[in-house]
């Protein structure tokens, strides 16, 4: 699977758009964009997933770059039950998992702030 | 439905004890896996079943062991805590057919003393 690159921290305005980037420059054509969330100590929780097309969903909207090196993962209106650390995960499509489950890296730690 | 369900939650352990945590899932998913997290680090991975009776390692297998005897039961055995195992374990699932979504336990507590 290809390796992702997140800035460590960021921080959004209570009621902003929090925009957090992730760098895939070496993702494969078979590549899905994943993306998982961890508040405080429990356990990740998904967010969203694509490919190419860009994805929106109750939760976030995922912009992916045309040459897919890289994806913006949006949350339209942050509140401070949005703090968290956020990963970006870039994996083989489900069909061809095989033997080979998910990587987490550290992810970005994205602050809410009032 | 429980999703995936560990147990226990918190425990201590003093060097040397064996114990196992507990991972269940009732969602039929044949992939299962062990992650563990250090504070102020992302999650590692232990061990991993693809189906009933197949496991494999990950980044961190040592000191620690596993069986998949059923589809729903995943236990993760430490066989001689040390301190370095002081850490969350976390439990996952998936299902080999679908979006590839990972089911997250609440994570089990370890502290070896």
């Amino acid at each position: 699977d290809a390796k992702t690159t997140q800035p460590p921290s960021m921080d959004c305005a209570e009621g902003r758009a929090a925009n957090l980037p992730c760098n895939h420059s070496t993702i494969s054509g078979n590549e899905y964009v994943y993306w998982y969330r961890q508040i405080h100590s429990q356990g990740p929780q998904y967010i969203i997933h694509g490919l190419k097309n860009n994805e929106t969903n109750e939760m976030a909207s995922l912009i992916i770059t045309e040459d897919r090196k890289s994806s913006t993962l949006i949350l339209p209106h942050a509140t401070l039950r949005d703090t968290a650390v956020y990963y970006c995960i870039v994996r083989v499509a489900p069909q061809s998992w095989g033997n080979t489950p998910l990587v987490f890296g550290k992810g970005t730690r994205l602050s809410v702030i009032a | 439905n429980a999703g995936v369900t560990q147990t226990p939650k918190f425990q201590v352990l003093k060097t040397g004890q064996s114990m196992t945590l507990q991972c269940a899932q009732d969602m039929n998913h044949e992939y299962m896996s062990w992650y563990r997290q250090d504070p102020g680090m992302g999650l590692r991975l232990i061990h991993y079943s693809v189906g009933a009776g197949i496991t494999d390692q990950g980044e961190v297998p040592n000191g620690y062991n596993v069986s998949r005897s059923t589809t729903e039961d995943f236990p993760l055995r430490l066989l001689s805590a040390a301190p370095s195992q002081t850490s969350v374990y976390f439990c996952a699932s998936f299902a080999a057919v679908g979006t590839g979504e990972l089911f997250f336990g609440e994570g089990s507590r370890l502290t070896v003393l």
